[in-house]
């Protein structure tokens, strides 16, 4: 089945320390974005990419990178930057952009990082 | 600029009870708009869309109708199921961009037997 994943579900770290959350999609999507919730707060957009060696920042980019080398990953690295990190990250894929209308995004499942 | 704006919950609705969770935007083009659904501890999944005015998106018995002249696009469900229990996001997307979704904060909806 076709679909997004992300790993792992749970990822406990310390304050300062780097860490980089998964995101693959098999769908073949050409589009991937990254998204931030917190409790009871609607998701805010992070990165995103619409090709292949290319990204762009969202609205919250600060205390975040990507990278986009493959169609299929698109991963998201919190740095110690970030002043509040412990939040719940899902990633999303839709199709290609080019010439279309607006597409529905797909999700994965998400993971949620504690940072203590 | 581009905003979702979603009733508060928590929604507290028995078994069969009829379901509407009120949204509301705000545009400056001609936005295409999503309901989400998100059940505990999971991504969000897509129930419904509708791309212009009038049309009725639809899916697992809920609906909603975009509403140009009102600027809404209200979620209902004749009768709803505690499996239904989750939290239902009203998005938006306007096209000349980056197919960027603006979220609403959210209704979390509880349906006991």
């Amino acid at each position: 089945d076709g679909g997004i994943t992300q790993s792992p579900k749970y990822l406990f770290r310390k304050e300062g320390q780097n860490v980089t959350l998964s995101c693959e999609q098999n769908l073949n999507h050409d589009a991937m974005y990254w998204y931030r919730q917190d409790p009871g707060q609607g998701l805010r957009l992070i990165y995103y990419s619409q090709i292949v060696n290319d990204f762009q920042k969202g609205d919250i980019a600060e205390g975040y990178s990507v990278s986009r080398e493959k169609k299929e990953s698109f991963p998201l690295t919190v740095t110690s930057a970030q002043k509040n990190p412990t939040a719940f990250y899902l990633c999303a894929s839709s199709i290609s952009l080019t010439g279309r209308r607006i597409t529905e995004q797909y999700f994965g499942p998400g993971t949620r990082l504690t940072v203590t | 600029g581009d905003s979702v704006t979603q009733m508060e919950g928590p929604v507290t609705l028995s078994e069969e009870a009829f379901l509407t969770i009120n949204c509301t935007y705000t545009a400056t083009g001609y936005p295409s708009l999503f309901w989400y659904v998100q059940y505990p501890g999971e991504g969000l999944q897509l129930l419904l869309k509708a791309t212009k005015a009038d049309d009725k998106g639809s899916n697992k018995g809920f609906e909603a109708t975009y509403r140009k002249e009102t600027t809404s696009f209200h979620l209902e469900k004749g009768s709803v199921q505690v499996s239904d229990s989750a939290v239902y996001f009203c998005a938006l997307s306007v096209s000349g961009g980056y197919n960027k979704l603006i979220f609403g904060a959210g209704t979390r909806l509880a349906v006991h037997p």
